[in-house]
């Protein structure tokens, strides 16, 4: 199984521009996140679904939109990027909720210069 | 809202020694999950282990264990017998038992320095 995929893993963008973080999960797991990691801090949620067609507003929602037409994928879409918005970006998906582990994907390095 | 700290930004160990990883957090739940996920250079977050605040027991996972403090909501690391490979950023975080989001609450992170 490959898991929870992200593509791609590096990306420079300049001041307003847009791009699409892509996540795909071949775990039928209901549920998928989008979480930054700033330097020097912890992941911050951003975007969280709990499946197809239903997805909300995390901690740090500014700047970005999701959309989940189909269990498998969950992109992210920056519009109008800005300094403030580099960081390494995570997707993540669960089965449930409680104790079951969050699988992460292996996170989009995003330069915006 | 629930908050996790991290007050140890870096701890280092000898090779084969012991470390512990200091957590604290704040919740009014009484019913709640703990997580130590392991960071390595390369980037990617790996679950090392889990703790059910129901559950009394301490858990562990081979050389991994924790020592989980309800009262005092604190919920500490140990890596035994620690290896070159544990070298890494670890994070401490925490979920709330239901609700519909699921997602974790993460500290800043502790990062660990294993010398030979």
């Amino acid at each position: 199984n490959a898991g929870v995929t992200q593509t791609p893993k590096f990306r420079i963008l300049k001041i307003g521009q847009s791009m699409t973080l892509q996540c795909a999960q071949d775990m039928n797991h209901n549920y998928m996140y989008w979480y930054r990691q700033d330097p020097g801090m912890g992941l911050k949620l951003i975007y969280y679904s709990v499946g197809a067609g239903i997805t909300d507003k995390g901690e740090v929602p500014n700047g970005y939109n999701v959309s989940r037409s189909t269990t498998e994928d969950f992109p992210l879409r920056l519009e109008l990027a800005a300094p403030s918005q580099t960081s390494v970006y995570f997707c993540a998906s669960s089965h449930q909720t409680g104790n079951q582990p969050q699988h992460f994907g292996d996170g989009t390095r995003l330069s915006i210069l | 809202a629930q908050t996790v700290t991290q007050s140890q930004p870096e701890m280092s160990v000898q090779e084969a020694e012991t470390v512990t990883l200091s957590c604290t957090y704040d919740t009014s739940e009484s019913d709640y999950y703990l997580f130590w996920y392991k960071q390595p250079p390369s980037r990617q977050m790996i679950l090392v282990i889990r703790q059910e605040a129901y559950k009394q027991q301490n858990a562990t996972e081979n050389r991994f264990s924790v020592n989980f403090q309800k009262a005092a909501k604190s919920f500490s690391l140990k890596i035994s017998d620690s290896q070159l490979g544990d070298a890494a950023m670890y994070f401490c975080a925490y979920r709330n038992y239901g609700g519909s989001q699921g997602n974790l609450i993460f500290g800043k992170g502790t990062k660990l320095s294993v010398k030979p």
